[in-house]
């Protein structure tokens, strides 16, 4: 069973919606941050990433803010849609080679049509 | 695009048998291929990193004689899971990062779908 304690943060909206996503990190030296989606049964997929030079970068529908002050970064889908539910983790390198990646605990998009 | 395969999908095994899961590059070479680990409502969590040709990377507290791997080839990782336990039940994810590829950007890495792992 579950253990007590763990818990994936759920954001319920309607279809049409705007969704934020919200993920804090704790390292200030962090420069280099991605956003994944992972739906149901599958592995992660790209969506969208951001360099700590930028304040924010925008894809289709989606645009990820990157505020460095209060190390905060967060992941906007416009016009959300039934096939945007699913989970939504942002990741960081794990170190400076930038060749392992380390994964926030995740939230999880319910999209009602 | 570049795309990672992952077999099985899914796998049920009884308490002491050893599993192996492959993790294929289907139309690029990957040089490091990484797995991943992930239990229900739970992030993924790195294992290991699979090196070409070279003994693989694992993190503190991953076992390395419990989940051994082996990268022979550049398209190729496979992760055997030794002496299956049910608490190995777990979502096992691999990614393959582009060996054509270099510099800064995360976009050259490419998941599998996974591969479900359930021991009786």
């Amino acid at each position: 069973g579950e253990s007590v304690g763990l818990h994936l943060p759920t954001l319920s909206v309607q279809e049409g919606d705007n969704s934020i996503i919200n993920c804090a990190y704790s390292n200030s030296a962090s420069d280099y941050f991605i956003w994944y989606k992972q739906e149901s049964g599958k592995g992660p997929q790209f969506i969208i990433d951001i360099r700590s030079n930028m304040d924010k970068r925008q894809g289709q529908r989606v645009t990820v803010l990157l505020n460095k002050t209060v190390k905060h970064l967060s992941l906007q889908i416009a016009a959300t849609q039934p096939g945007d539910s699913a989970v939504y983790f942002c990741a960081e390198p794990m170190n400076s080679g930038y060749s392992t990646l380390t994964f926030g605990k995740g939230t999880m998009l319910l999209v009602s049509p | 695009g570049a795309v990672v395969s992952q077999h099985p999908s899914r796998v049920i095994c009884k308490s002491g048998t050893s599993v192996k899961i492959e993790c294929r590059s289907l139309d690029f070479q990957a040089t490091t291929m990484f797995w991943y680990r992930q239990f229900p409502k739970q992030s993924l969590m790195l294992m290991a990193t699979s090196n070409e040709g070279s003994k693989a990377t694992y993190e503190q507290g991953v076992e390395k004689d419990k989940f051994l791997i082996n990268h022979a080839s550049l398209t190729l990782s496979t992760l055997t899971v030794t002496s299956a336990h049910p608490e190995d039940s777990s979502f096992y994810i691999c990614s393959a990062r582009d060996a054509a590829t270099s510099g800064y950007s995360y976009n050259e890495q490419f998941f599998g779908p996974g591969t479900r792992l359930t021991v009786l």
